[in-house]
Order: C-alpha cells, then structure tokens, then sequence
C-alpha cells in the first residue's frame, strides 16, 4: 500500500463547479498534512497546510479526520486558473522524520469555460 | 530574483555519462532536498541535508550522490547516468516553524531540471 494514495483523476468540471479531492495516508504518526498545487512543467508550490479543526482559505476549504487518516480539500465555484495538478503531502513525525515530506501522486483537475 | 535556482534546467545526456546538477538558495534554509518526479510516481526522495554536515539517503538514492558544499548550495550527482534516470529533478528548501507542539514546514522548490538520458 502506497503510503499517501490520491485519486489520479482527471478531474475534468466545468466553471463555477464544486469538486472535491481526496487524499489517504498510511501511517498513523502522521504529524503534518499539506496541499500542494503543481502547474504543468512548473515547481510544486504550498496551497494550504491541512489543521485537525479543518481550514478555510477563500474558495478551498481542507479538511483532516486523523481517525479515518483522511484528508480532503474542496474547491468551490472552480476558475479556469484552478486547472492544475493537486498534490497531497504528510510529514511522518518522529525521530529524525521531521522535514521529510511525502507526496501524492497527485489529482489532475481541469477546469473549462 | 527566485530564491531557489536550479541549473541546468534541460540537460540531454548518454548512458554511462557522470553528470552534476546544481541548486543554490537565497532562503537562509539549513534543510535542503533533492527529489525526482515520475508520471504516476509523485515526487520521490532522493537525498536530503538538514545543515552543511548532514547528508542522508531518501526512498531512491542509488546511482545518485549528493554533495552539500554551503548552507546555499546542494548538488546532486549522477555517476553513470542509465536510461530510468530520465525524470524531472527537483531542489528544495525549508525552515520548520515549531507551533504548539507540532511542526509546520513549508518546501519551496526550485524550477526543475528536466534530465534525458539517451
């Protein structure tokens, strides 16, 4: 079992649409979760960081449920600009693990007009 | 100027060739990370250093070495570069910030150095 397992999509929703991601991880010490947003040839860049009381920033809303080792992000009314590779990423705490992100293998979503 | 840069960014090269691709950082970050990515793959692991004399293995490190010549620059090799070693390399940095007992760190990666070997 891969230890953060994504659905690979593609996603493909019109503009204005709700969609959300999905995202399990493996073990159970996971400390740390993130969203990171790939553009295509471009350099993963942080989304949002993932808190256990769930987070809001603007349309994307992240959600954590540790007992299900879960996480999730909505988007809502999607823009064309949101078209982009969506990864999900868990820090494995513990001993010297700190800083030792693991990757998704990411969601694809486009976003038409 | 971007804070994480990578060189090259296209490199074209032969099997059994020894190449070195190169990242340097303007962040201040002690912690710095090599990783490769794969379609269907993500990103992967190859070596990381927490502070200049700190070099640790990550999930794929045979074939490569790293060197770690200043807090600003890290660099990873390949010794006999083979076919499988074709991927997009990535560098990156990050500084933990320790908050109510956990650690929340942010990695900021370079632009990528797309590697074909032929």
């Amino acid at each position: 079992r891969k230890e953060v397992e994504q659905d690979p999509g593609p996603f493909n929703v019109p503009e204005g649409a709700t969609v959300a991601f999905n995202c399990t991880y493996s073990n159970s010490a996971s400390q740390s979760f993130f969203w990171y947003r790939q553009d295509c040839r471009k350099e993963p860049k942080l989304l949002m960081s993932v808190y256990s009381s769930g987070n809001e920033d603007g349309r994307f809303t992240a959600q954590l449920n540790r007992a299900s080792q879960y996480i999730s992000l909505l988007i809502r009314d999607s823009k064309l600009s949101d078209s982009a590779t969506y990864l999900c990423v868990v820090n494995f705490a513990g001993g010297t693990s700190y800083g030792k992100l693991t990757f998704g293998q990411g969601t694809i979503l486009t976003v038409h007009p | 100027d971007a804070d994480v840069t990578q060189t090259p960014r296209n490199r074209i090269t032969k099997t059994g060739k020894r190449i070195m691709l190169e990242c340097s950082q303007t962040k201040g970050h002690d912690r710095m990370y090599w990783y490769r990515q794969d379609p269907g793959l993500g990103l992967r692991l190859i070596y990381y250093s927490f502070d200049v004399k700190d070099i640790n293995k990550g999930e794929i490190s045979d074939g490569y070495s790293v060197s770690r010549q200043a807090q600003a620059k890290f660099s990873l090799s390949l010794e006999s570069a083979i076919p499988n070693q074709t991927a997009l390399y990535f560098c990156a940095t990050s500084d933990p910030l320790w908050t109510s007992g956990t650690v929340q760190e942010t990695q900021y990666f370079g632009p990528g150095t797309r590697l074909l070997v032929l």
